[in-house]
């Protein structure tokens, strides 16, 4: 079936460095993305947006690139801080009827490393 | 920015008790509420989706009767876990989104832990 997936499960990465987190997703129709961050025992956290027709957005120390050719999107951190740790989660709508909720995918557990 | 709040935060129950949940928009109107479970390290499952003055969508394999929805006002849903058992222990999450189509974000609450003993 259609899914929205994730390749690495946990990335640990060092205070300053950049983080990449990945996200597949297999529905073509998909066209619209949203990757949402969670700390531990609170809901997810809107971080980012994108539409299918850009490749490219940019937020607050956060950059999310799409490649429709490949169905891949990632986020990417810079300079992470330790308040960056917690699972990063990307999601998806893709139905014309415009009421459709999330689909999420497994998540990327973000450790920072001091 | 738009604030989700839910409450209870935590409830700890008996088995066989029934518990509300309380999502709240709390700067906007929300048309669709959507509830959702996670278990420990995993995502978030979709289990219905809650639109204002009709009945609530349920995900297959939810059931209605065992988890009750009620949309009452463009601000207010409530989940109700009836005849609640251990395994409906979980965390239980409400979003809400702003307008009718699907590139309005969704703002999620904070979500409620339920311990059924």
């Amino acid at each position: 079936g259609e899914s929205v997936g994730l390749h690495l499960p946990t990335l640990s990465v060092q205070e300053g460095d950049n983080s990449i987190i990945n996200c597949a997703y297999s529905n073509s129709a998909s066209d619209y993305f949203i990757w949402y961050k969670q700390e531990s025992g609170k809901g997810p956290q809107f971080i980012i947006d994108i539409r299918s027709n850009m490749d490219k957005r940019q937020g607050q120390r956060v950059t999310v690139l799409l490649n429709k050719t490949v169905k891949h999107l990632s986020l990417q951190i810079a300079a992470t801080q330790p308040g960056d740790s917690a699972v990063y989660f990307c999601a998806e709508t893709s139905s014309p009827s415009g009421n459709t909720p999330l689909v999420f995918g497994k998540g990327t557990r973000l450790s920072v490393i001091a | 920015g738009a604030v989700v709040s839910q409450h209870p935060s935590r409830v700890i129950c008996k088995s066989g008790t029934s518990v509300k949940i309380e999502c709240r928009s709390l700067d906007f109107q929300a048309t669709t509420m959507f509830w959702y479970r996670q278990f420990p390290k995993k995502s978030l499952m979709l289990m219905a989706t809650s639109n204002e003055g009709s009945k609530a969508t349920y995900e297959q394999g939810v059931e209605k009767d065992k988890f009750l929805i009620n949309h009452a006002s463009l601000t207010l849903s409530t989940l109700t876990v009836t005849s609640a058992h251990p395994e409906d222990s979980s965390f239980y999450i409400c979003s809400a989104r702003k307008g009718q189509t699907k590139l309005e974000t969704q703002y999620f609450g904070p979500g409620t832990r339920l311990l059924v003993l």
